[in-house]
């Protein structure tokens, strides 16, 4: 069984478009987050969510939006798609201990997204 | 500004031989340093996990130093196999209230046989 599922595994689209991605986990977490990985591959974090509450939500255009249905899910929404959008998009897991440390993350496959 | 930078892009060595990896801070007080591993279209993978009181990590051919004084992380592969070829990644847990892990840009290490 995959622990962080993503879907699309492949996005083609148009610039100005609207597009999903889903993510689920059945490792149990608490916290879930979203990160963008550029062509340089370096990788940065969009979003947070512990139990469903958003906690991180790093500088990213509001075009970008999160929504976590229940706390095995984190999907996410980009608003007219730009160009700088193409990236790859990794969803991960993990559980949030005492003091609001942050375990080892569990990463999906990513969403390889070409904005054409 | 933070900073997280691993040592070089791209590094090449002959199979059996130890790899070391460099990972330097600025600006950080990580509570504690991951690294991850990257294969090509996959998704990262953690490897180890050393907290900033533990000078040193071990996990079969794997060792990882932590050093808040010069504020560097080192990871060694010895004995390096032509599998062991991949992107390998080091990320930190700032000990502020956020305890976000950010990772730095990567090493593609190449093992060469």
């Amino acid at each position: 069984d995959t622990a962080v599922s993503q879907t699309p595994k492949y996005l083609v689209t148009q610039m100005g478009n609207d597009k999903s991605i889903k993510c689920e986990q059945n490792l149990g977490h608490d916290t879930m987050y979203w990160y963008k990985q550029d062509s340089k591959k370096f990788l940065k974090i969009m979003f947070s969510y512990n139990n469903k509450e958003l906690i991180i939500n790093e500088t990213v255009p509001n075009r970008f939006s999160p929504k976590s249905p229940d706390k095995a899910h984190l999907n996410l929404h980009i608003n007219s798609l730009e160009l700088g959008d193409s990236a790859v998009y990794f969803c991960a897991s993990s559980l949030r201990g005492q003091g609001g440390n942050t375990g080892e993350l569990f990463f999906g496959e990513g969403s390889r997204l070409t904005v054409l | 500004s933070q900073k997280i930078e691993q040592n070089s892009e791209a590094l090449n060595i002959q199979e059996g031989k130890t790899a070391t990896l460099t990972c330097n801070y600025t600006n950080y007080s990580p509570a504690y340093l991951q690294w991850y591993r990257q294969d090509p279209g996959r998704g990262p993978v953690f490897l180890l996990l050393i907290r900033e009181n533990e000078k040193e990590k071990r996990k079969e051919r794997l060792k990882v130093t932590f050093d808040t004084t010069l504020k560097q992380s080192l990871f060694h592969i010895t004995a390096s196999q032509p599998a062991d070829s991949a992107t390998y990644l080091c990320a930190l847990v700032s000990s502020g209230s956020a305890r976000q892990l950010t990772f730095g840009s990567g090493t593609q290490l190449t093992v060469l046989p």
